[in-house]
């Protein structure tokens, strides 16, 4: 079955970018997600990307996918305080009925 | 507004009862899910269903069980079969599944402590 990977930890210095990266292990996926979680909360969409782009902007948020390599990138532009979450990479399985989530990523950001 | 809300938002169970855990949403989304969140091990998908009256258990369903009466509606009971079930709980739910674009939707989640 699918899997998905993260790597747990990430600091970085407010102001500066975040790159967070994941690796999936099944190609057939059209669209590929980033969720964010806040302490104590549940997940909110962040951004998505459709698998027949290479990069998806939108304001802050920059979205890297390599198909060949199936790795994706989510880089967070002049990171902010209010960045600091766990973020989740999720790709949907096989017949697209399910997600299969990475253990999250948790960004930490620096005074 | 339409959203998923779940409750309790804390619940403490002790050793060898079972709990039920609520999850309603008034999107009129047709699937919902339930995960179970570890720290370190991301979200692992407990039950879900496409449909009312029907429900398919995903990886970790053991200790667990379901119901999808209405379409609203998908409360999850915790077992006393479940050997660890302190945990952060999340439900979802989705409009459509499929290969197309499915994002689901999350409620506020349960944080479950057994004493």
């Amino acid at each position: 079955g699918e899997d998905v990977e993260q790597s747990l930890f990430l600091s970085v210095r407010e102001g500066d970018s975040s790159v967070i990266n994941c690796t999936y292990t099944d190609s057939s996926s059209t669209y590929l997600y980033w969720y964010k979680q806040e302490p104590g909360a549940g997940l909110q969409l962040l951004t998505y990307i459709f698998s027949n782009m290479d990069m998806k902007q939108d304001q802050r948020l920059t979205v890297l996918l390599n198909k060949k390599d199936k790795h994706l990138s989510l880089r967070i532009a002049d990171t902010q305080t209010g960045d600091s979450a766990i973020y989740f990479c999720a790709v949907p399985d096989n017949y697209g009925q399910n997600f299969v989530f990475g253990p999250g990523t948790r960004l930490s950001v620096l005074p | 507004d339409g959203g998923i809300t779940q409750s309790p938002k804390y619940l403490f169970r002790k050793e060898g009862q079972n709990v039920t855990l609520s999850c309603e949403q008034n999107l009129n989304h047709d699937a919902m899910y339930w995960y179970r969140q570890d720290p370190g091990q991301g979200l692992r998908l407990i039950y879900y269903s496409q449909i009312v009256n029907d429900f398919q258990k995903g990886d970790i369903a053991e200790g667990y069980s379901v119901s999808r009466e209405k379409k609203e509606s998908f409360p999850l009971t915790v077992t006393s079969a479940q050997k660890n079930p302190t945990a952060f709980y999340l439900c979802a739910s989705t409009s459509r599944t499929g290969t197309g674009y499915n994002e689901q939707f999350f409620g506020p989640g349960t944080r479950l402590t057994v004493l």
